[in-house]
């Protein structure tokens, strides 16, 4: 069964350096998001992605925060100059229709020191 | 500030019991609503989706909204200890955003 992908599992950073997060969403989907969950809170929404444009993205989706597809099947979440408040898991999903299902990837654990 | 609202549990029940988790939305323009489960340390995986009034029933699970009452709610029957997770109503919100509720920790004892 088709899945969405993740990389790296868990990202250990020092505050103020770049991460770039990287999820491999299902082949034929062309909804992408990321997602994040500090620990023991809620699943908040990030940035939805379609078209190689933004289509929405939340107010915690600020200037420090980018995403790409630079090829037709990555896709990735930077952060530029991490706070340790970043420290959160950050979820990927896709789904093939706006309507559709969203599958998420198993997230990547990021950790700002 | 569009909200989805949960109890935060745990909710316990006994092996074998009916469970009722419930899920209140402040958009009253919202059209999809989704269930998921989330164990610990690991991602959402879908349960449910409903997007009609009424009831929709899949297996051991049922899912009944009420667009009027701006409600959800996850029936589950003949619970199981596996099924001991958080569930996430997740509601879309306008086009492209998806809202999370905080989620309802349920515990079934065996």
């Amino acid at each position: 069964e088709p899945e969405v992908t993740q990389t790296p599992s868990h990202q250990v950073t020092q505050m103020g350096q770049e991460v770039i997060l990287r999820c491999v969403p299902i082949s034929n989907h062309l909804y992408f998001y990321w997602y994040r969950q500090i620990l023991g809170q809620k699943v908040e929404f990030l940035v939805s992605f379609y078209n190689n444009e933004i289509s929405e993205k939340s107010e915690i989706f600020d200037d420090q925060f980018s995403v790409e597809r630079p090829d037709g099947s990555n896709f990735t979440l930077k952060i530029r100059s991490t706070k340790l408040e970043d420290s959160a898991m950050y979820f990927c999903a896709s789904s093939l229709l706006l309507t559709d299902t969203q599958y998420f990837g198993p997230g990547t654990r990021l950790t700002v020191l | 500030q569009k909200e989805v609202e949960q109890n935060s549990g745990p909710l316990s029940v006994p092996e074998g019991a009916i469970a009722s988790l419930n899920c209140t939305y402040s958009d009253r323009g919202s059209q999809s609503f989704f269930w998921y489960r989330q164990y610990s340390g690991k991602s959402p995986e879908l349960i449910m989706s409903i997007y009609s009034n009424g009831d929709k029933e899949d297996g051991r699970f049922t899912a009944q909204l009420n667009k009027a009452s701006q409600y959800v709610s996850l029936l589950i029957r003949d619970s199981q200890p596996s099924d001991s997770a958080t569930y996430l109503c997740a509601v879309r919100s306008g086009t492209y955003k998806y809202i999370f509720g905080t989620g309802t920790r349920l515990k079934v004892l065996a």
